[in-house]
Order: structure tokens, then C-alpha cells, then sequence
């Protein structure tokens, strides 16, 4: 059974802190694995990763994949309270034609001012 | 383009009562799914389809069906509404094929079965 396992599931910090939240995953075929924030609604897409030890980033917020040890990490440098958010992964295994997305439990981060 | 749009936003049901969460998209994805998000779960894929006519079961169909008659629409019926239904429900889509698991997500709809 495919499985997606975040950590930590709730985390509170500081403004200006950086934050590593974590993913691991055991997936039958894996094609790549997703980061989405979701605030109080929809989940926003932020790095899609297909490939080991390339580090996608934007602005504040990176992140990397290693598939020998089948996991990722999601990055914030310079916490802002903006940043507070459930943080989702969810991987994609290679099936033909489909996009059926495993997700795990999400990881809640608080920033406090 | 609107996106990916759902209605209700919000839908409390009595046991036993029937009916249909709207899904539509405007940006001609072929691939469209439903997911159900419980409080320390994550999303948890319900019914997906890779186009019209086509459709299939994710990790938890029971209690749900669903038909793609168009490429832009995909609605999810509860059949008999069982406190168990209570959740709130997300619609999805994204291109087939390919890399492109991008899944744009739609608003959300809450819905409350007592």
C-alpha cells in the first residue's frame, strides 16, 4: 500500500526563524513527489520533484528529494506569519494515464509575530 | 478563467438523504478528481477521471458515485448520506499524461451530516 508519512504534524516558531519540515514516502513506481500550502481553503501547488539532489526553490521556500532514501524536505528561511499554513506532500506514482495522488497528513506550521 | 469552481460551499444533510457535489473546470484538463480531507488525514482520493466517459475508483469510493459526461464537469453523489460523510470535499484537475501532476484544486465544499 502506497504511504506518505509527514513530520513533524505540528510545529510552532518565531518570525525570522527557518523551518525544515519533513516527508517520507513508500511508493510502488514513484513518479514524483508534490508540495502544496493550504490556508483555509484550497491547497496551492508549490515544487513539483522528479529527480534526486536537485533543489527547486522559490524565494524563501526550497526544497529537495532524495529517492535512495525516499524522502523530501521543504524549506523556510526567514519565517513570516504569512507563512502559517497546513503544509501538504503528496507523491504521484507512475501509473499510465493517471494522476492519483497519495497524500500525507500534512504538517501544521504557526509562526508567531 | 475561473478555474476549477465546486457549489455548495457549505451542505448539511440528514441520514439517509441524497445528493450531488458540482465540480467544473474551464481549462480543458482532462484529468479530474475528488478527494475528502478529516481533520489529521490529509486528502484521501475518492473517484478520479482521465476524460470524458472514463472514470475509476481512488482509495475510498464507498458511498460515492460519479460520471464524466463532459470534459468540464465532474459531480460526486452520495447515495445515502451517513454521518461518516461528514468532511469537507475537494475537486481537482490537471493536463493527463506526462509530468503533469500539477492538480489545481477548487474552493472546497463543507459538508456536515447529522
Amino acid at each position: 500500500e502506497d504511504k506518505v508519512v509527514q513530520s513533524p504534524l505540528s510545529l510552532v516558531v518565531h518570525e525570522g526563524d527557518t523551518v525544515t519540515l519533513n516527508c517520507s514516502y513508500e511508493v510502488t513506481n514513484f513518479r514524483s513527489l508534490l508540495w502544496y500550502k493550504q490556508e483555509k481553503k484550497a491547497p496551492t501547488f508549490l515544487f513539483m520533484l522528479t529527480s534526486s539532489g536537485i533543489e527547486k526553490k522559490s524565494g524563501r521556500l526550497s526544497s529537495i528529494l532524495d529517492k535512495k532514501e525516499l524522502f523530501s524536505i521543504l524549506n523556510i528561511t526567514a519565517t513570516q506569519t504569512g507563512d502559517s499554513a497546513v503544509y501538504l506532500c503528496a507523491v504521484g506514482p507512475r501509473i499510465q494515464g493517471a494522476q492519483k495522488l497519495v497524500f500525507g497528513q500534512g504538517t501544521r506550521l504557526t509562526i508567531n509575530p | 478563467n475561473a478555474g476549477v469552481t465546486q457549489t455548495p460551499k457549505f451542505q448539511v444533510l440528514k441520514t439517509g438523504q441524497s445528493m450531488t457535489l458540482q465540480c467544473a473546470q474551464d481549462m480543458n484538463h482532462e484529468y479530474m478528481s475528488w478527494y475528502r480531507q478529516d481533520p489529521g488525514m490529509g486528502l484521501r482520493l475518492i473517484h478520479y477521471s482521465v476524460g470524458a466517459g472514463i472514470t475509476d475508483q481512488g482509495e475510498v469510493p464507498n458511498g460515492y458515485n460519479v460520471s464524466r459526461s463532459t470534459t468540464e464537469d465532474f459531480p460526486l453523489r452520495l447515495l445515502s448520506a451517513a454521518p461518516s460523510q461528514t468532511s469537507v470535499y475537494f475537486c481537482a484537475s490537471s493536463l493527463a499524461g506526462g509530468n503533469n501532476y500539477e492538480q489545481y484544486f477548487g474552493p472546497g465544499t463543507r459538508l456536515t451530516v447529522t
